[in-house]
Order: C-alpha cells, then sequence, then structure tokens
C-alpha cells in the first residue's frame, strides 16, 4: 500500500514570495492533516480536512496561508507571501477516520527554507 | 489546557544501556489518546504505539515498554538495551476523543546512542 506522498521534499524562497506544496493520502483515507515543525519543536496542527470540508484551521494564519483539497483526496497548502518564521518542515497525514485515537499516517515532509 | 511536556530535549547513552524517556501531558477530558512516534534523520514519522485513557496496563513489544499511570498523567517510554539505530527523535502527543483526531505534540526527546 502507497504511503503519504508529498512534494517538492525541499524549497528554498526568498521572503514575500509564493509558495505551494502537495499531499496525495493514502487511498481511501478521508481525513487529511497538515502540520507545521519548526526545527526543534513538535508538529502543529495548521488544518484539518474530513474529505473536501474543514475541520479545524484554528491555528492557521489565515492572511497567508491556504489550503484546498477540492476532490476530497489530494491536497495543496499554499504560502503567500512567505515569512522568514515560516521556514520549517511541512507535514502531511492521513487518517481513516476523524476521532481520537485515528492512526495517523505522515508523509516525508517538505522542508521549506526562507531567506 | 492541552499540552505535552517532554522535559528531556536531549539524551545520549551508550549501546545497550537501558533508556526511559517521559511524557507528562495535561488534558481535562475523560476520553483520550496517547501516542509516541519515532522521527529518524530522514524525518518521517513512525508509529510506535496508541493507548487510550481507559487502559492503564503496561504494554512490552520487544524492547520497547511503556508506561502509563493516570494518577501522574504520565506516559513514559522506556527502550531496553537500546541500539544505535534507536538514535532518533520520539514524540509523545494526545488527541483528545472528541477534537477530530488531531494530534497535539510535545517538543520531543533527541536520543543518541553511542556505539
Amino acid at each position: 500500500e502507497a504511503g503519504v506522498a508529498q512534494s517538492p521534499r525541499y524549497k528554498i524562497i526568498e521572503k514575500r514570495q509564493s509558495v505551494a506544496f502537495w499531499c496525495n493520502p493514502i487511498s481511501g483515507h478521508a481525513t487529511l492533516y497538515w502540520y507545521q515543525q519548526i526545527l526543534g519543536q513538535g508538529p502543529k496542527l495548521l488544518i484539518q480536512f474530513q474529505n473536501n470540508g474543514v475541520v479545524d484551521d484554528s491555528q492557521l494564519p489565515k492572511d497567508r496561508f491556504s489550503a484546498e483539497r477540492l476532490k476530497g483526496v489530494d491536497s495543496t497548502l499554499k504560502i503567500q507571501p512567505a515569512k522568514l518564521e515560516d521556514s520549517a518542515v511541512y507535514l502531511c497525514a492521513s487518517s481513516l477516520a476523524d476521532t481520537g485515537g485515528s492512526e495517523q499516517y505522515f508523509g516525508p515532509g517538505t522542508r521549506l527554507t526562507v531567506t | 489546557a492541552q499540552k505535552v511536556t517532554q522535559a528531556q530535549t536531549e539524551i545520549s547513552v551508550v549501546e545497550k544501556e537501558d533508556v526511559t524517556l517521559d511524557c507528562v501531558y495535561e488534558t481535562r477530558d475523560t476520553t483520550y489518546y496517547l501516542f509516541w512516534y519515532k522521527q529518524p534523520p530522514s524525518g518521517e514519522l513512525v508509529f510506535l504505539i496508541r493507548r487510550n485513557s481507559f487502559d492503564e496496563q503496561n504494554e512490552i513489544s520487544g524492547r520497547y515498554s511503556w508506561n502509563f499511570q493516570k494518577s501522574t498523567s504520565s506516559f513514559n517510554f522506556t527502550i531496553t538495551a537500546s541500539q544505535v539505530v534507536d538514535s532518533a527523535v520520539y514524540f509523545c502527543a494526545l488527541s483528545p476523543y472528541n477534537q477530530g483526531g488531531k494530534l497535539i505534540f510535545g517538543q520531543g526527546t533527541e536520543l543518541s546512542v553511542k556505539p
């Protein structure tokens, strides 16, 4: 069974530029999560989708971050414009259900460097 | 407030030593889940164990064991006879049952096992 796919794996941009990350979850997983992991910290949830609807985006900086999951399968996370503090690894995860205790499967992440 | 604290930022041991990684959590929920994930240098988070709040039995899986104590809100992880391949960052995470399955991670403990 294929795991969670993410691209690109690495991205370097200058501040104020835009960037987009792509995630393809495990087939059949209705729930998709985007986490931000700053160096030396644990991942922090940015947004959660159940199929193509947003369940939780309370920690998403909506002035610059946006995300979509139009057909309830793959998802795109965008940053526009990027700031230096956005340098982090962006992790995508998926799970079968959206209840506590559902095992989340993580992708390899996209490492973003903003200069 | 819901929070996970991993007070040990870094631990260094010599191969074959036993090592315990501490995890303390805070939640007012009565139903929740606790997880441990491993993040090797490659960056992908690997699921190790899940525990629900009603099951305080200790669990052993090979060289790994987990001690869950609700009285002290702790969920500690012990590696017996550590090996170099155990070197990684380990994260403890809390998942409240009624919050869509999101994971609240601790800061992580970086374990270095030297030959």
